[in-house]
């Protein structure tokens, strides 16, 4: 079946605008997580789903920072008021539950901020 | 989740076995060793993980040390797919723990043909 899907695959927008990242994750997959990995580090965690709820919000770097999920499926990331350190690609995974054994990861979307 | 700790990188021939070492010294009881791997412009890939007992798959063979403060990630005969960043994590695994994964900087495993 399909894995989990990002869009869009590249970003680049102007310092100061907002921005929207989608993930559709694995059908049937309860657990959604969004992480971001800076040029050149590991990857850092930012919030997690189980279902619609976010238990796990500790990573969200600031109030800028915010994400959704509708339905128990597609989750959204929204970031505003964009700025150069956001610059990053923001990855998306997802697994069967909470704490499940194996997170499957999506592409990511390479977000550039100028 | 307990701090693990890995060498920054490491070589192994094509056609060798690639043993990679990661030191969880503090992990507690009830937290895993999973180890995952993220080849160039992907995202993170799962491999393996274990509690206690040596853990086989068919990508991988992971052994944990009898008193579990370190393991051993082994990939049989090494391909050139699997040049990647390897990470090792130590992480609780329940429906109502910690659920994110916490990568650290891992190991940059070059395959030499």
């Amino acid at each position: 079946g399909a894995g989990v899907s990002q869009s869009p695959s590249n970003k680049v927008t102007e310092k100061g605008k907002d921005v929207e990242l989608r993930c559709d994750p694995i059908s049937g997959h309860t657990a959604l997580y969004w992480y971001r990995q800076s040029l050149g580090q590991g990857l850092e965690f930012l919030i997690y789903f189980q279902g619609n709820s976010a238990p796990d919000k500790s990573g969200l770097p600031s109030d800028r920072f915010s994400a959704e999920r509708t339905g128990g499926s597609v989750s959204t990331l929204t970031i505003q008021r964009t700025q150069q350190e956001d610059s990053a690609v923001y990855l998306c995974a997802s697994s069967l539950y909470a704490g499940g054994v194996e997170q499957y990861f999506g592409p990511g979307t390479r977000l550039t901020v100028t | 989740d307990a701090k693990t700790t890995q060498p920054p990188s490491m070589d192994c021939a094509e056609g060798r076995a690639a043993n990679l070492p990661c030191n969880h010294s503090t992990i507690s009881g009830n937290e895993y060793v999973y180890w995952y791997r993220q080849i160039h412009s992907q995202g993170p890939q799962y491999i393996i993980h274990g509690l206690k007992n040596n853990e086989t798959n068919e990508m991988a063979s992971l052994i944990i040390t009898e008193d579990r403060k370190s393991s051993t990630l082994i990939l049989p005969h090494a391909t050139l797919r699997d040049t990647a960043v390897y990470y090792c994590i130590v992480r609780v695994s329940s429906n109502f723990g910690n659920e994110k994964l916490t990568f650290g900087t891992g190991t940059r495993l070059t395959i030499i043909p």
